[in-house]
């Protein structure tokens, strides 16, 4: 069935960046994409972007362009999503999701998610 | 404000039915994109429930259904157990902001 784990909390100064990774086990790493997706306090779910497994192909939020890069280790089986400039809206926890869509991005839906990783930005 | 919209909150009694809508678009929903749908416990994995508008992954209990009119996606879950108490959001594509947006997400509470 498959099953992603995703690092601890971090907390970080305005400006800082930070890095968050998501271990795939249990299934073919790179048969499929890793989405990430977000949600800040009190606030609904924010797709961030996807990163195939098997040749590295990205495809990023808009909003997030030129603040975000998400990259993967296949020998780990494990994906990174690192954010750069922090605001005090990052503030938030990021979610992987493995994603159906293995090496060009097609909108699919997310089938195994991490449990989340805490990200605190602070002035 | 989320492209799609959600009912910030629905409630029931154990074994009766609820439904969750989600609205969009034009350029989201009503364009024909795939609305799926997710079950979260805070501090949880959020959990696949429905994909493709109305398919359920294995595992998922057949009280979950989901359906799909026009510009409008709905999940209604029926025997409503207090186990189904969580946060519940609709996902989908939109076109005209190329990204893909969710729902603002709806709390369902088991009375």
């Amino acid at each position: 069935q498959g099953q992603l784990v995703q690092s601890g909390t971090e907390v970080k100064k305005a400006g800082a960046s930070v890095k968050v990774s998501c271990k795939g086990s249990g299934y073919s790493f790179t048969s499929y994409g890793i989405s990430w997706v977000r949600q800040a306090p009190g606030q609904g779910l924010e797709w961030m972007g996807w990163i195939s497994a098997y040749n590295g192909n990205t495809n990023y939020a808009q909003k997030l362009q030129g603040r975000v890069t998400m990259t993967t280790d296949t020998s780990t089986s494990t994906a990174y999503m690192e954010l750069r400039s922090l605001r005090s809206d990052d503030t938030a926890v990021y979610y992987c999701a493995r994603d159906p869509a293995g090496t060009t991005y097609s909108y699919n839906y997310l089938d195994v998610w991490g449990k989340g990783t805490t990200v605190t930005v602070s002035s | 404000q989320s492209v799609l919209t959600q009912p910030p909150s629905v409630s029931g009694a154990p074994g009766q039915r609820v439904t969750i809508s989600c609205t969009g678009s034009s350029s989201n929903i009503g364009a024909g994109y795939y609305v799926h749908w997710y079950q979260h416990l805070p501090g949880t994995a959020p959990k696949l429930l429905i994909y493709g508008n109305s398919n359920r992954p294995s595992g998922v209990p057949d009280r979950f259904s989901g359906s799909k009119s026009g510009t409008s996606a709905s999940l209604a879950i029926t025997g409503l157990q207090a186990e189904d108490e969580a946060d519940y959001y609709c996902h989908s594509y939109d076109s005209s902001l190329s990204v893909v947006v969710f729902g603002g997400g709806t709390k369902l509470t088991v009375l």
